[in-house]
């Protein structure tokens, strides 16, 4: 099993240009999920989706949006690409049960430069 | 807002020696995590302690919860070069919804050889 995977692994951008951060899981996990990481912090959650076909807003969901394809694949969109979304952005799965949330799985990240 | 906050920010320690990092939270939780990061890695879970739960093992690592302070402990005993990385704790944005985990900005431990 892959596990999670992210492509590409690293972008380059100029200020406006768009760019879709692609994730698929093959663990059958029902959530997934989309943070970004700033140097010397930790993940910030952007979006989630906490079963296929839903999609909810996190801490800072500004300037991107995402698509549950299916319930493998869950995608990340930056329409306008700003200087402030240079990070590195994770995907993440779990399989929510019994009332409670687990362990998640992080995909390698995807190192985004906005110049 | 990042919700756990670890201590200390950075720890340097020989090998061997153990290592002990704290992090504290603000609301109530499900559950608590640890993840190790390693340099310019995705994460890797280490552990899970419920709010049940007082203490955890698994291997080398020691994990405690105490809920009426609202604080956790990560343990790595007889510390190894492999486990130099960033650690940090993560807990849920409500109390049992699978939406999302918050984390704090992590301990930097280095161990010496």
């Amino acid at each position: 099993n892959a596990g999670v995977t992210q492509t590409p692994k690293f972008q380059v951008l100029k200020t406006g240009q768009s760019m879709t951060l692609q994730c698929a899981q093959d663990m059958n996990h029902n959530s997934m999920y989309w943070y970004r990481q700033d140097p010397g912090m930790g993940l910030r959650l952007i979006y989630y989706s906490a079963s296929e076909g839903t999609t909810d807003k996190g801490e800072v969901p500004n300037g991107y949006n995402v698509s549950r394809l299916n319930k493998r694949e869950f995608s990340l969109r930056l329409e306008s690409a700003a200087p402030s979304q240079t990070s590195v952005y994770f995907c993440a799965s779990s399989e929510f049960s019994g009332g409670s949330y687990n362990e998640q799985f992080f995909g390698p990240g995807t190192r985004l430069t906005v110049l | 807002s990042q919700q756990g906050e670890e201590d200390p920010q950075a720890l340097s320690i020989q090998e061997g020696e153990n290592a002990t990092m704290n992090c504290s939270y603000k609301t109530s939780i499900n559950n608590l995590q640890w993840y190790r990061q390693n340099s310019g890695r995705g994460l890797v879970h280490l552990i899970l302690i419920r709010s049940n739960e007082r203490e955890k093992h698994s291997g080398r690592l020691r994990v405690t919860l105490d809920t009426s302070k609202k604080s956790s402990s990560l343990l790595i005993t007889a510390s190894r070069a492999a486990d130099t990385a960033s650690y940090f704790c993560a807990t849920g944005y409500s109390g049992g919804g699978a939406d999302g985990l918050t984390f704090g900005k992590g301990t930097h431990l280095i161990i010496q050889p």
